[in-house]
């Protein structure tokens, strides 16, 4: 059972160029998160799927666009990086679909991306 | 847009020593979660504790246990007999319109000293 697993750990990208991050879980959750941490700001939402073949924007979803291929990934796509997008991403899940175990509604963290664009 | 605030920045504590951090929080649900995350050096979140909101009774998990105050929409962390290991920044979360989403609050960076 690996939880939450990203690639890749670090990229760094020049301006312009594209990619993708990917995310996956193993514990069958329905939502799914990817997040921006930057330095002295917390975490931020970017983009949100609450279930296979739905997405939602978050607080700061411009630059990005995601993709959940199935309920067990949930990408995330630079098309023309930015410095700007420099930041650690995290990925993340989590289930409410029952309220009687533990973790409902916890959000289990991926280790996250740490991304450089010069 | 529902916000989480987090007052200190940093802090530090003497090993063995207790230790609070601020949280306060702005919702107009009446039902909402709320979560300390604790992210060390390795960067890894890790969960330590959550309360409901419905919830009266402060929630406990070992050295760490919170105040949470509803009518102020306060949620303190208290991390009792600190350990070097509780070395890290920490994460106040609420949940956000209802949903699962979460408003992180900035955090604040910990530091136990021997």
């Amino acid at each position: 059972n690996a939880g939450v697993t990203q690639t890749p750990k670090f990229q760094v990208l020049k301006t312009g160029q594209s990619m993708t991050l990917q995310c996956a879980q193993d514990m069958n959750h329905n939502s799914m998160y990817w997040y921006r941490q930057d330095p002295g700001m917390g975490l931020r939402l970017i983009y949100y799927s609450a279930s296979e073949g739905t997405t939602d924007k978050g607080e700061v979803p411009n630059g990005y666009n995601v993709s959940r291929l199935n309920k067990r990934e949930f990408s995330l796509r630079l098309e023309s990086a930015a410095p700007s997008q420099t930041s650690v991403y995290f990925c993340a899940s989590s289930d409410k679909d029952s309220i009687f175990i533990s973790s409902y509604n916890e959000q289990f963290f991926g280790p996250g991306t740490r991304l450089t664009v010069l | 847009a529902q916000t989480v605030t987090q007052s200190q920045p940093e802090m530090s504590v003497q090993e063995a020593e207790t230790v609070t951090l601020s949280c306060t929080y702005d919702t107009s649900e009446s039902n909402y979660y709320l979560f300390w995350y604790k992210q060390p050096p390795s960067r890894q979140m890790i969960l330590v504790i959550r309360q409901e909101a419905y919830k009266q009774q402060n929630a406990t998990e070992n050295r760490f246990s919170v105040n949470f105050q509803k009518a102020a929409k306060s949620f303190s962390l208290k991390i009792s007999d600190s350990q070097l290991g509780d070395t890290a920044m920490y994460f106040c979360a609420s949940t956000q319109g209802g949903s699962e989403k979460l408003v992180f609050g900035k955090g604040t960076k910990l530091t136990v000293n021997p």
